[in-house]
């Protein structure tokens, strides 16, 4: 069964400085791995995804994530937090090859909070 | 249209009652999805469908939930005899189809049952 681990519910940075968020997942196949943000009140967006081409995916707003695969991690990061970063972000896994393509599990959220 | 779209944006209801969402799709997408979400947590798969077709159902909690899109467009997800644990946010998505495609997310509507 596939499963996402956020291991931060919260991460405070400050303007300027590199943003980590951590997530680990599990997984009985090839995943799909992506990154959603979700600012206040709007819905959710897709901020890069992973489908088996390249390891290191770059998404939109200078935000990046690696595949690691001996790790069973996906981090997302950016080397320079902006205030407009302060969101939620969720970290998604999907079964390629099997199931229900809807069927995205998603990890509980990691609230990202920038401090000017 | 522009985005996905979901109504009512807010809806409180007594226990008991029946309540219906609706989600309009991005025009020409094939695939709609609905999620709920508790407070705290990530969003949870509840039933997908390509087309008018309902592919997966099986995260719906239980018989008092459904969804139909009877023409292949607009969505509705229906809850009856709504119980207070039916409070969350629930989100519908729809993408262009295929496997591991971008969902496009609706702002979602909040339901509150008291």
């Amino acid at each position: 069964a596939q499963s996402v681990t956020q291991l931060d519910s919260h991460v405070s940075v400050s303007e300027g400085t590199p943003v980590l968020l951590r997530c680990n997942y599990s997984s009985s196949y090839s995943p799909s791995l992506f990154w959603y943000v979700q600012h206040p009140n709007k819905g959710l967006q897709l901020l890069l995804k992973y489908t088996s081409a390249a390891t290191l995916v770059k998404g939109i707003n200078g935000f990046e994530a690696e595949f690691k695969k001996s790790e069973t991690s996906f981090h997302l990061t950016k080397p320079s937090a902006h205030m407009s970063d302060a969101a939620e972000y969720f970290c998604v896994v999907s079964d390629r090859d099997g199931g229900s393509q809807g069927n995205l599990i998603f990890g509980k959220g990691t609230k990202l909070s920038v401090k000017p | 249209g522009a985005g996905v779209s979901q109504s009512p944006r807010y809806k409180v209801t007594k226990r008991g009652q029946d309540v219906a969402l609706r989600c309009d799709p991005i025009s020409g997408h094939v695939s709609l999805y609905w999620y709920r979400q508790a407070l705290g947590q990530g969003p949870e798969f509840l039933t997908y469908f390509n087309y008018e077709a309902q592919q997966d159902k099986s995260g719906l909690p239980n018989d008092r939930f459904s969804a139909e899109r009877p023409e292949g467009s607009i969505s509705t997800l229906t809850i009856q005899r709504t119980e207070q644990r039916d409070s969350a946010m629930y989100r519908c998505a729809s993408s262009r189809g295929g496997s591991t495609g971008e969902l496009f997310f609706g702002e979602g509507s909040r339901l509150t049952v008291l």
